[in-house]
């Protein structure tokens, strides 16, 4: 599975956008862009994933480049209840290997 | 509601004890996964289960074993030859075949004094 890369840590104001980068230069055809955030002492949470695409659900916005080494997690309205550590994951898609590698991520603090 | 239940949250043993952490789902899914995490750091797969009664190594198997009887059990055991036990544990479930995320346990902290 490719590498990705990410800023140690982030601020944003509450309720502005959140833009969080990730880097994933070597990045094959195949694979897709996963977002996780794990709050403090809790399991990671499935935020959205994608291709090529860009995709929106009720929790984020994610903006793949055309030539998919970055891409943006957006958090549209950052609310405290956001401040959490954001992962960007890449993975093959189907075939045999499921398997989700977690790298130290984004520490995004919401401030007031 | 389905989900995945982590026991117990807290979990305190003494240094060369086994002890078994466990992991339930009822979500169906067929593939489970065991991460530790220590602080400040990601997650480092330990085994997972792709179909019942059978499993693998992940990065960092030494030391502990686990079990897959039945497709909503999962637990892992942590022997006495793992030298620094003391961690966060986290277990996941996914769909196999899909390009579904993981859905995630509360997890359990585990103190070896």
């Amino acid at each position: 599975d490719a590498k990705t890369t990410q800023p140690p840590s982030m601020d944003c104001a509450e309720g502005r956008a959140a833009n969080l980068p990730c880097n994933h230069s070597t990045i094959s055809g195949n694979e897709y862009v996963y977002w996780y955030r794990q709050i403090h002492s809790q399991g990671p949470q499935y935020i959205i994933h994608g291709l090529k695409n860009n995709e929106t659900n009720e929790m984020a916005s994610l903006i793949i480049t055309e030539d998919r080494k970055s891409s943006t997690l957006i958090l549209p309205h950052a609310t405290l209840r956001d401040t959490a550590v954001y992962y960007c994951i890449v993975r093959e898609g189907g075939g045999s290997n499921y398997k989700l590698t977690f790298g130290k991520g984004t520490l995004l603090t919401v401030n007031p | 509601d389905g989900g995945i239940t982590q026991s117990p949250k807290y979990l305190f043993r003494k240094e060369g004890q086994n002890v078994t952490l466990s992991c339930e789902q009822n979500l169906n899914h067929d593939a489970m996964y065991w991460y530790r995490q220590d602080p400040g750091q990601g997650l480092r797969l330990i085994y997972y289960s792709q179909i019942v009664n059978d499993f693998q190594k992940g990065d960092i198997a030494e030391g502990y074993s686990v079990s897959r009887e039945k497709k909503e059990s999962f637990p892992l055991t942590v022997t006495s030859a793992q030298k620094n036990p003391t961690a966060f544990y986290l277990c996941a479930s996914s769909i196999t075949g899909y390009n579904y995320g993981y859905t995630f346990g509360s997890g359990t902290r585990l103190t070896v004094v």
